[in-house]
């Protein structure tokens, strides 16, 4: 079955400063990439997401890269404010099977 | 719309105890989802259904059943409620169509989650 990797664990950043996180996977034939953020105590909630026909993506501060060959995806964050601050995590999907999520990265944004 | 919508949010259940969790969602999604998350970890998938009358198991199906008997429905059962059972469960719903080399997905919606304790 699917195997996502997600790295890092944790991440500390400045405010201002950008913030990337990295998922592997293991299936080459998933074609379906999107990125949740949870806050404490919530739901999760899309944030962007990104199909294996395109290469990049990007949604005002946020943007997320694919790189099909070596079955990647990372997710950017430019201008971190404390709002960013939350638990991130990715999932990979491929059509007839189901979402497998990343183990999450807590981010933190210090003011 | 109000989405997905999940009851009880909180309970309590004793060891050895049935419950179920409720979930409907108003988007007319095809795919509805139950995750659990255990505190300070990912998500992990129960089961899932691609459609009313089709079920399939996840990751982690031991000690929960489903049914899908409408499209708006999607319970999960509890029996024989276990301390591992503690967890935060989501439910969530989505919409996807066959076709071609990329098949259409659009936004994968949760519900607000049941906070479950067995004690």
């Amino acid at each position: 079955g699917e195997n996502v990797e997600q790295h890092p664990s944790t991440l500390s950043v400045q405010e201002g400063d950008s913030a990337v996180i990295k998922c592997t996977y293991s299936d080459s034939a998933s074609n379906y990439f999107p990125w949740y953020k949870q806050e404490l105590g919530k739901r999760p909630q899309l944030i962007i997401d990104i199909r294996s026909n395109v290469g990049e993506k990007k949604d005002q501060r946020i943007a997320v890269t694919l790189n099909k060959t070596a079955k990647h995806f990372s997710l950017h964050i430019t201008e971190t404010q404390p709002e960013d601050s939350a638990v991130y995590f990715c999932a990979v999907m491929r059509y007839g099977q189901n979402f497998v999520f990343g183990p999450g990265t807590r981010l933190s944004v210090l003011p | 719309n109000a989405g997905v919508t999940q009851t009880p949010k909180f309970r309590i259940l004793k060891i050895g105890q049935s419950m179920t969790l409720q979930c409907t969602q108003d988007m007319n999604h095809n795919y509805m989802y139950w995750y659990r998350q255990d505190p300070g970890m990912g998500l992990k998938l129960i089961y899932y259904s691609v459609g009313a009358g089709i079920t399939d198991k996840g990751e982690v199906p031991n000690g929960y059943n489903v049914s899908r008997s409408t499209t708006e429905d999607f319970p999960l059962r509890l029996e024989l409620a276990a301390p591992s059972q503690t967890s935060v469960y989501f439910c969530a719903s989505s919409y996807s169509v066959a076709g071609g080399p990329y098949p259409s997905y659009n936004e994968q919606f949760f519900g607000p989650g049941t906070r479950l304790t067995v004690l």
